[in-house]
């Protein structure tokens, strides 16, 4: 079976410190990885995704995840943390069907 | 472009009630998905899509919930005799090409209340 784990509910950073979110997948074979944000009462916006290639992966409004094999983990990064970040993330992976975790909010503190 | 668009937003139901959840995908995609995300919770994959295909229902919690997409670009999602545990949120999304590779464009969903 495959799974992707949030191992956080919650994560609280000061604005403008770095940032990270962490996923952890268990997928056989080569892991499609995704993370997506969800704003209130709004549907999930995509912000990158892993296929194949460079480990780092860079999406929209400065975010990036690190894709790595040896310790299945896909853990979302931002240098410098925006309140505005403030939100649901997802992260969603598999092999032949995709999953989503279920969710880490993340609250940044002016 | 247009996004993913779902109607209605909120719909409240007594039990017992059917309903009907109606999602435009993006223009042009190929493949369509129905997601349930309850309270708290990542969504949960219902059914997808390809075209008008229905190519899996596996997440389908009953036999009062059927989907259909029959001329391969609306959907829309029926669920009979709605219960209490049927409420929740309804999302879809799109892709533009099939494969669990392509990114899912979601709309905003719709929240559904079964009193």
């Amino acid at each position: 079976a495959q799974s992707v784990a949030q191992p956080e509910d919650q994560v609280n950073v000061a604005e403008g410190n770095p940032l990270t979110v962490k996923c952890t997948y268990s997928v056989s074979g080569n892991p499609y990885l995704f993370w997506y944000v969800q704003y209130p009462n709004r549907g999930l916006q995509f912000l990158l995704k892993y296929i194949t290639g460079d480990n780092l992966v860079k999406g929209s409004y400065g975010f990036e995840a690190e894709f790595n094999k040896s310790q299945t983990s896909f853990h979302l990064k931002k240098p410098s943390a925006l309140v505005s970040d403030s939100a649901l993330y997802f992260c969603a992976g598999g092999y032949q069907k995709v999953t989503f975790g279920i969710g880490t909010k993340l609250q940044v503190i002016p | 472009g247009a996004g993913v668009s779902q109607s209605p937003r909120y719909k409240v139901a007594k039990r017992g009630q059917d309903v009907a959840l109606r999602c435009d995908p993006i223009s042009g995609h190929v493949s369509l998905f129905w997601y349930q995300q309850a309270l708290g919770q990542g969504p949960e994959f219902l059914t997808y899509f390809q075209n008008e295909a229905q190519l899996d229902k596996s997440g389908l919690p009953s036999d009062r919930f059927f989907a259909e997409r029959p001329e391969g670009s609306v959907s829309t999602l029926k669920i009979q005799r709605t219960q209490q545990e049927d409420s929740a949120v309804y999302l879809c999304a799109s892709s533009l090409a099939s494969g669990p590779q392509e990114t899912q464009y979601f709309g905003p969903g719709t929240r559904l209340l079964v009193l």
